[in-house]
C-alpha cells in the first residue's frame, strides 16, 4: 500500500523551530520528487518547497524562502523540513507530497498540524 | 509570479452538471492537474494532465484546458460530490495551486 506519514508538528513560540517528518512506503521513494504543502485554518492549499528525487535541488515559496529547509534521506524513504523563525502565519496543517518533475501530486499523506502562538 | 483564479463557489443542482473553472496567463499552455478534498481529508486527485483520469475516478469527471481557462466538468452531480476543488499547474520549478472553489450539491 502506497503511504505517507507526516510527524513532528505541535505548538511552538514564535520564533521557535520545528522539524517534521514524513515515512514514505509502497513505493520507489527515490524515484518521486517530493513536497510540502500547507494549509492554514479554513484556507487553501499553499505549496511551500519542492526536492528532486536524489535530493540535488530544492525550491521554496517566497514566503518561507530563507527560513525553511527541505531535506531527504532516500536510505531511510524519508522526508523531512526544518522550519526556523517561525511566525504565527505558518500556522497550518503541513502534508507531504510526492510527484513527477512538472507532473500532478499522488500521494499525500494526511498532514501534521502546525500551530505557532505565544 | 503565476497565479491561477478559481470562483469561490459553484452551486449544482442533484444530478446536473457543474463546471469549475481556473483562470490563468496562457494556461493552456501548462498541464493542469485538479484535486478534491473533502473536510478533514488529504486532497485527492481527480484529473492529471488536462483531461485524464487516475483509476478510480468516475467519468463523471472530465477535464479541458484551453487559452486562459481551464475547466473541471462534474455530470450528474451526486451529494457525494460535495467538495472543495484546487486546480494546479507548474510554474518554472515552482508549484501553484488555484484558491480553491467549494461545490454545492443542492
Amino acid at each position: 500500500e502506497v503511504q505517507l506519514v507526516e510527524s513532528g508538528g505541535g505548538v511552538v513560540q514564535p520564533g521557535g523551530s520545528l522539524r517534521l517528518s514524513c515515512a514514505a512506503s509502497g513505493f520507489t521513494f527515490d524515484d518521486y520528487a517530493m513536497h510540502w504543502v500547507r494549509q492554514a485554518p479554513g484556507k487553501g492549499l499553499e505549496w511551500v518547497s519542492l526536492i528532486s528525487g536524489d535530493g540535488g535541488s530544492t525550491y521554496y515559496a517566497d514566503s518561507v524562502k530563507g527560513r525553511f529547509t527541505i531535506s531527504r534521506d532516500n536510505s531511510k524513504n524519508s522526508l523531512y523540513l526544518q522550519m526556523n523563525s517561525l511566525r504565527t502565519e505558518d500556522t497550518a496543517l503541513y502534508y507531504c507530497a510526492g510527484s513527477g518533475w512538472y507532473e500532478w501530486f499522488d500521494p499525500w499523506g494526511q498532514g501534521t498540524l502546525v500551530t505557532v502562538s505565544s | 509570479s503565476y497565479e491561477l483564479t478559481q470562483p469561490l463557489s459553484v452551486s449544482v443542482a442533484l444530478g446536473q452538471t457543474a463546471r469549475i473553472t481556473c483562470g490563468g496567463n496562457n494556461i493552456g499552455s501548462k498541464n493542469v492537474h485538479w484535486y478534491q478534498q473533502k473536510p478533514g481529508q488529504a486532497p485527492v486527485l481527480v484529473i492529471y494532465r488536462d483531461s485524464n483520469r487516475p483509476s478510480g475516478i468516475p467519468e463523471r469527471f472530465s477535464g479541458s484546458n484551453s487559452g486562459n481557462t481551464a475547466t473541471l466538468t462534474i455530470s450528474r452531480a451526486q451529494a457525494g460530490d460535495e467538495a472543495d476543488y484546487y486546480c494546479q499547474v507548474w510554474d518554472s520549478t515552482f508549484v501553484v495551486f488555484g484558491g480553491g472553489t467549494k461545490l454545492t450539491v443542492l
